[in-house]
């Protein structure tokens, strides 16, 4: 199972939005489970989960995020960009294979 | 509060064994999915596992089938990964995690590191 495809880095300023690619294959972000979420992982701290089930947001993460899927590809936009935004961000998907595989990850810097 | 809290990391020669445990509080752990993931240094995530509620079921991802068991033991809120045949490459800060929803976890612990050196 390989992992999933994220930019390395995407930037922005203060009240931008700015848009996270997650690009898989039809066994994880293109099945019909629908079951991709989205992490937030500042250094050194353990993943905060921001979205699941490609658009729903848990109590606690900001409706500043929010999650859409198309095809093969999911996507995480933020929007009103702000410094706390600042971490590293994954994506997750089920797989046809009842097991989860990650995103790459994806470096957020607020310029 | 939902509590998980990874002991059991050290430094291990490669070939070697170890289990790393998962103390869980604050939450109807017999009701969740448990999940392993690790981080290498400077790397992404890797999920590894998860367990269903009731323990009676598994999954892995293919780098660790074979070499790496879990369990958990729901009358002492507490989840396991035991871990065999170590290589280098399983140097990492391991996860546990868990959840009601359709993904790795919700609730994270702060995890504890695994380094696999001679």
């Amino acid at each position: 199972q390989s992992a999933l495809t994220q930019p390395a880095s995407v930037s922005g300023s203060p009240g931008q939005s700015i848009t996270i690619s997650c690009t898989g294959t039809s066994s994880d972000i293109g099945n019909d489970y629908n079951w991709v979420s989205w992490y937030q992982q500042h250094p050194g701290k353990a993943p905060k989960l921001m979205i699941y089930d490609v658009n729903n947001r848990p109590s606690g993460a900001s409706n500043r995020f929010s999650g859409s899927k198309s095809g093969n590809t999911a996507s995480l936009t933020i929007s009103g960009l702000q410094a706390e935004d600042e971490a590293d961000y994954y994506c997750s998907s089920y797989t046809t294979s009842a097991t989860y595989v990650f995103g790459t990850g994806t470096e957020v810097t607020v310029l | 509060e939902v509590q998980l809290v990874e002991s059991g990391g050290s430094l291990v020669q490669p070939g070697g064994s170890l289990r790393l445990s998962c103390a869980a509080s604050g939450f109807t752990f017999s009701t969740y999915w448990m999940s392993w993931v690790r981080q290498a240094p400077g790397e992404g995530l890797e999920w590894l596992a998860n367990i269903k509620p009731d323990g009676s079921g598994t999954n892995f991802v293919d780098s660790v089938r074979g070499r790496f068991t879990v369990s958990r033991d729901n009358a002492k809120n507490t989840l396991y990964l035991y871990m065999d045949s170590l290589r280098d490459e399983d140097t990492a800060v391991y996860y546990c995690g868990g959840t009601l929803l359709a993904t790795p976890a919700t609730d994270w612990g702060r995890g504890t590191l695994v380094t696999v050196s001679s």
